[in-house]
């Protein structure tokens, strides 16, 4: 059965720092992973997905993650934290060899970026 | 200018009516999907549908109903068996070529 554990489910930066939300996956077969954005009262963004490419995955406004098989890990950074980025973040895994393509969530982390 | 769009964005209901979601995509995808997000969680998967005039239970389907009608359209109900149906509901779609879900703006449902 797949699963997805976000490991904080708040993080709180100052503006201009770095951004590290933490995301572990079990999955029996090929994973595809994905990290979606969400503002308040609002829908789901789609940020950057993994499809078995690439491990580094580059995103918009720029995120990005890294597939790292040993560790079951799909952690999201970025470089340089705005103010804009405040939401909340899930990590979010399919499998491949479901032909319902269903997408089982994370609980999610909340972004807070501090002036 | 494609999406998907939900409506009404807040709707109030008294508890023991039944309320239907509206969900409607004009980006020609095959597949549909209903997710229910409560405070704190992430999404849970209701429903969902491959082909028009077919559709499956997800995690959480008791209390809810759904029909498949129309390739663009894929309408939630909320029964008045839905034991805590206050919650933001979302609905999303998907190409056939693809996982990647492509989601609406949500509906805020408060029951009293």
């Amino acid at each position: 059965a797949q699963s997805v554990t976000q490991l904080d489910s708040h993080v709180s930066v100052s503006e201009g720092t770095p951004v590290l939300l933490r995301c572990n996956y079990s999955s029996s077969y090929s994973p595809s992973l994905f990290w979606y954005v969400q503002h308040p009262n609002k829908g789901l963004q789609l940020l950057l997905k993994y499809t078995s490419a690439a491990t580094l995955v580059k995103g918009i406004n720029g995120f990005e993650a890294e597939f790292k098989k040993s560790e079951t890990s799909f952690h999201l950074t970025k470089p340089s934290a705005h103010m804009s980025d405040a939401a909340e973040y899930f990590c979010v895994v399919s499998d491949l060899e479901d032909s319902s393509y269903k997408l089982i969530f994370g609980s999610g982390t909340r972004l807070l970026v501090r002036p | 200018d494609g999406g998907i769009t939900q409506s009404p964005k807040y709707l109030f209901r008294k508890e023991g009516q039944n309320v239907t979601l509206s969900c409607e995509q004009n980006l020609n995808h095959d597949a549909m999907y209903w997710y229910r997000q409560d405070p704190g969680q992430g999404l849970r998967l209701i429903y969902y549908s491959q082909i028009v005039n077919d559709f499956q239970k997800g995690d959480i389907a008791e209390g809810y109903s759904v029909s498949r009608e129309k390739k663009e359209s894929f309408p939630l109900t909320v029964t008045s068996a839905q034991k805590n149906p206050t919650a933001f509901y979302l609905c999303a779609s998907r190409t056939g070529k693809s996982n990647e879900q492509y989601f609406g703006p949500g509906t805020r449902l408060t029951v009293t």
